[in-house]
């Protein structure tokens, strides 16, 4: 039974569209994270949510937004995509913030910005 | 000096055959990640540990904490398993990962 879903696993958008990739969770899980993987190249933390609580990553381009209406679902807005944020965007879950708590990750979306 | 080091790089394997990869870091962690992630797909959590060894299927994870060191084995390799096979660790608050480069296996029949 998939636990943490991503919708679509595919988008094509073009430069300056704005797009909204989407996660879903049934674990009842506290914490959501939003990843950038490029290319042959380690995933890159964007921001989490623990509950309501917004936690953005320093070096995360303004263009990036998430919402978290529920526990349940957590969007990842591009305002404006450039062709360098095609990548892969996965989504995690834990239970809590804390160390010794596992994530658990998404399929992934996988964008491309032509 | 990088935190966490994964080798082999790459790893050829044929079907059948066992295999280990290992990940060694440099800073005291309470807990490991191993992950999976298949050609364009997403990551699938294989283990987390935190002393000791676990096993699930023909997957064994083990790690030293004082030693600094885990490694994954799969026995009996499949061209299944051809994948990327990634370590992580929490460093800092907020569970933030940081994700070794990665190992990538490819298994022939």
């Amino acid at each position: 039974d998939a636990m943490v879903i991503q919708n679509p696993r595919y988008q094509v958008t073009q430069f300056g569209k704005p797009v909204t990739l989407s996660c879903s969770q049934t674990l009842n899980h506290n914490v959501m994270y939003w990843y950038q993987q490029k290319s042959s190249q380690a995933p890159k933390l964007l921001f989490h949510y623990y509950d309501k609580d917004f936690n953005n990553e320093a070096d995360t381009p303004d263009n990036f937004q998430s919402r978290r209406p529920n526990t349940s679902f957590c969007f990842l807005d591009i305002r404006s995509p450039g062709l360098g944020d095609t990548a892969m965007y996965l989504c995690a879950t834990s239970r809590l913030i804390l160390h010794h708590n596992e994530q658990f990750f998404g399929p992934g979306t996988r964008l491309t910005v032509l | 000096k990088n935190e966490v080091e994964q080798s082999p790089q790459n790893l050829t394997a044929q079907e059948g055959e066992f295999i280990t990869i290992n990940c060694s870091y440099s800073v005291g962690i309470s807990a490991l990640h191993w992950l999976q992630q298949h050609p364009g797909g997403g990551i699938v959590s294989l283990f987390m540990l935190s002393s000791g060894k676990k096993k699930h299927g023909r997957l064994i994870a083990t790690i030293n904490i004082q030693e600094k060191h885990s490694s994954l084995h799969i026995t009996a390799s499949h061209p299944r398993d051809s994948a990327v096979y990634i370590c992580a660790f929490p460093l800092t608050a907020g569970n933030k990962l940081t994700f070794g480069g990665g190992t990538r296996v490819l298994v022939k029949p």
